[in-house]
């Protein structure tokens, strides 16, 4: 069990431009959570998916941003055209079933110029 | 919707003391779950404590320990015998039973004075 993995750590970039982020969760859990944490707050609930399905939306997640779990393993979270509003902390975690307990990654801190 | 709120932005405590962290929560829901996370400067964020809504006992994990009022919808947690690890942003946080994401407070930070 190698814990929950997170790629880039850091990534700096300017307004406009595309990311994407790659979260590889604990093999065998089939639960996988996208938590957004800006200065200051608790993280913030993105999206979740169960295997390749992605079941649940949250309002922050705007129409820039795409959540993908093509094989039910690693997924990727992609923001076209940033903002500055975007520099955040995104958060990865995953979970063995619903009601399990959710491990968290390292984060991938992202800022915008 | 759902609420949490930690009153306490940040706490100091001395090594080896005692120190108790609150929080309080809103929701219309009679069955829940209840969480205290831990995230360390620059590292992931872990699961200290959990507990079920419907246990009248409280959980405890070594040096860890809560005290869940249901009726005053107040989770509070202790951390006794304090050590320099402690040191870390403290998250409160709650989830419904019909709901897979987590609703996190704003954090406490932790400091420990040797």
């Amino acid at each position: 069990d190698t814990g929950v993995s997170q790629d880039p750590r850091h990534k700096i970039t300017k307004r406009g431009q595309n990311v994407t982020f790659r979260c590889d969760p604990i093999s065998e859990h089939n639960r996988l959570y996208w938590y957004r944490q800006t200065l200051g707050q608790g993280p913030e609930f993105l999206t979740y998916f169960q295997n390749e399905a992605q079941l649940e939306k949250s309002r922050l997640l705007s129409d820039r941003f795409s959540a993908e779990r093509p094989k039910g393993s690693f997924s990727t979270l992609e923001i076209q055209r940033t903002e500055q509003g975007d520099s955040a902390m995104y958060l990865c975690a995953s979970s063995l079933g619903g009601f399990e307990t959710q491990y968290f990654g390292p984060g991938t801190r992202l800022l915008v110029l | 919707a759902q609420t949490v709120t930690q009153s306490q932005p940040e706490m100091s405590v001395q090594e080896a003391e005692t120190v108790t962290l609150s929080c309080t929560y809103d929701t219309s829901e009679s069955d829940y779950y209840l969480f205290w996370y831990k995230q360390p400067p620059s590292r992931q964020m872990i699961l200290v404590i959990r507990q079920e809504a419907y246990k009248q006992q409280n959980a405890t994990e070594n040096r860890f320990s809560v005290n869940f009022q249901k009726a005053a919808k107040s989770f509070s947690l202790k951390i006794s015998d304090s050590q320099l690890g402690d040191a870390a942003m403290y998250f409160c946080a709650y989830r419904g039973v019909r709901d897979d994401k987590i609703i996190f407070g704003k954090g406490t930070r932790l400091h420990i004075l040797p």
